[in-house]
């Protein structure tokens, strides 16, 4: 099927364990993008990537790393997750940076206990 | 750099009365705007864009919004309100050439509707 998908779309941890959340995307997006949603603070970028092997923080990076070994896959993966970690989470994909609409997934509500 | 603020948190409104989401920004080059729309547990969908082009937008289910730079505005209108409108709205700035390309999203306006 065509489109963007995440997984899980849920998900409960424990603090300090590591979880990865999942992004495909098959309309070969260069751009990818991950974002967390709280209340009060609208969405908030985490990192973005301009294509494979290319990545850069957004505004809040710090506990997150992400990787792009191939266009069409871009995982978040929490190194060691925290409370303040508990988020939802959105991929999204462009064909721009800031020109083009954002193509967004179904997102990942993730609980740190 | 950019900003955008979306200045109310909630707006109320009757079936079939107009909707008003008002968005302000802030931005030192030529800025291309967008409203998304979310509805609950869903992920954000593109309400519409204004990227230069007219400065009124016409987007999907009878919204639209118009570009005013002298009142640096984008704010969305829609004539009659439906049940189905009820969601949370997001504007979003992201600057042109010489700026950031980042996008930056709005806190967000959550559209209530009563029947």
């Amino acid at each position: 099927d065509a489109g963007i998908t995440q997984s899980p779309r849920y998900k409960i941890t424990e603090t300090g364990r590591q979880v990865t959340l999942m992004c495909h995307q098959t309309w070969s997006h260069s751009y990818m993008f991950w974002y967390r949603q709280d209340l009060g603070h609208g969405l908030r970028l985490i990192y973005y990537s301009a294509a494979a092997d290319i990545t850069d923080k957004g505004e809040v990076p710090d506990g997150y790393v992400v990787s792009r070994s191939k266009t069409e896959n871009f995982p978040l993966t929490l190194e060691s997750a925290t409370r303040s970690q508990t988020s939802v989470y959105f991929c999204a994909s462009s064909d721009s940076m800031g020109y083009y609409e954002q193509y967004f997934g179904p997102g990942t509500r993730l609980t740190v206990t | 750099a950019q900003s955008v603020t979306q200045l109310d948190s909630h707006v109320s409104v009757s079936e079939g009365t107009p909707v008003l989401l008002r968005c302000n920004y802030s931005s030192s080059y030529s800025p291309s705007l967008f409203w998304y729309v979310q509805h609950p547990n869903k992920g954000l969908q593109l309400l519409l864009k204004y990227t230069s082009a007219a400065t009124l937008v016409k987007g999907i289910n009878g919204f639209e919004a118009e570009f005013k730079k002298s009142e640096t505005s984008f704010h969305l209108t829609k004539p009659s309100a439906h049940m189905s409108d009820a969601a949370e709205y997001f504007c979003v700035v992201s600057e042109g050439s010489g700026g950031s390309y980042i996008p930056t999203f709005g806190r967000g306006t959550s559209l209530i509707v009563h029947p």
